[in-house]
């Protein structure tokens, strides 16, 4: 069975500052799709980036960008010119990219990395 | 648009109470999912349905009572509920199996609804 580690459970970022969270995978799997998920308090979880495991390229989205080592299955995180807004719950998830007849894979979660942003 | 959403926003009830939660997004997704989350913790599967058939059920209790009356809708009926079902419950949806490469398997989240259960 896959497995997801975020072994921060905290971190903190002055604001304009750059912080980057790690998250780990345990999988037998080839292919598969790699997410950030964040959850401001209160407020909706929303993606953050999403990496296929068959791209080298890492994915970036404005201020968001990853880190994909594949060999040793990491997924880190990096958050530039951090904001205020950026202040939230941090989930890594993993999702396998074998098909499943009339089905749908399950996304695996890591625990969480609660980043606060410090102005 | 990527707009999944929830009602209601919270909901408190008894034990002894039955009350549905809504669902529904307008993207055409064929895979909706139930999730249950307690405070700084990840979400927890409950269902999946995928063309509006349940496909998993992660053995949650009877009193959790999932529905999808067509393909943008989902409910999930609750009945004589514990404290410990307090929690916030995500629906989220994907495209689903038809779909092909990671923008088909990535699932969006709503709101939620924060539940209380005297």
């Amino acid at each position: 069975a896959q497995t997801v580690t975020q072994s921060q459970p905290e971190m903190s970022v002055q604001e304009a500052e750059t912080v980057t969270l790690s998250c780990t995978y345990d999988t037998s799997e080839s292919d598969y799709y790699l997410f950030w998920y964040k959850q401001p308090p209160s407020r909706q979880m929303i993606l953050v980036i999403r990496q296929e495991a068959y791209k080298q390229q890492n994915a970036t989205e404005n201020r968001f960008s990853v880190n994909f080592q594949k060999a040793a299955k990491s997924f880190s995180l990096k958050i530039s010119d951090s904001q205020l807004g950026d202040a939230a719950m941090y989930f890594c998830a993993y999702r396998s990219a074998l098909p499943v007849s009339g089905a749908t894979n399950k996304l695996i979660f890591g625990t969480g990395t609660l980043l606060a942003v410090q102005p | 648009d990527t707009e999944v959403t929830q009602t209601p926003k919270h909901l408190v009830m008894g034990m002894t109470n039955k009350k549905s939660l809504k669902c529904e997004q307008h993207m055409g997704h064929r895979a909706m999912y139930w999730y249950k989350q307690k405070a700084k913790k990840p979400p927890e599967l409950m269902f999946v349905y995928s063309y509006e058939k349940l496909s998993i059920n992660e053995s949650v209790p009877s009193r959790f009572s999932p529905e999808c009356p067509n393909s943008s809708l989902l409910n999930l009926h609750l009945h004589a509920l514990q404290p410990e079902d307090s929690a916030l419950y995500l629906c989220a949806s994907s495209q689903g199996p038809s779909g092909t490469g990671s923008l088909s398997e990535t699932q969006y989240f709503g709101p939620g609804t924060r539940l209380l259960v005297l």
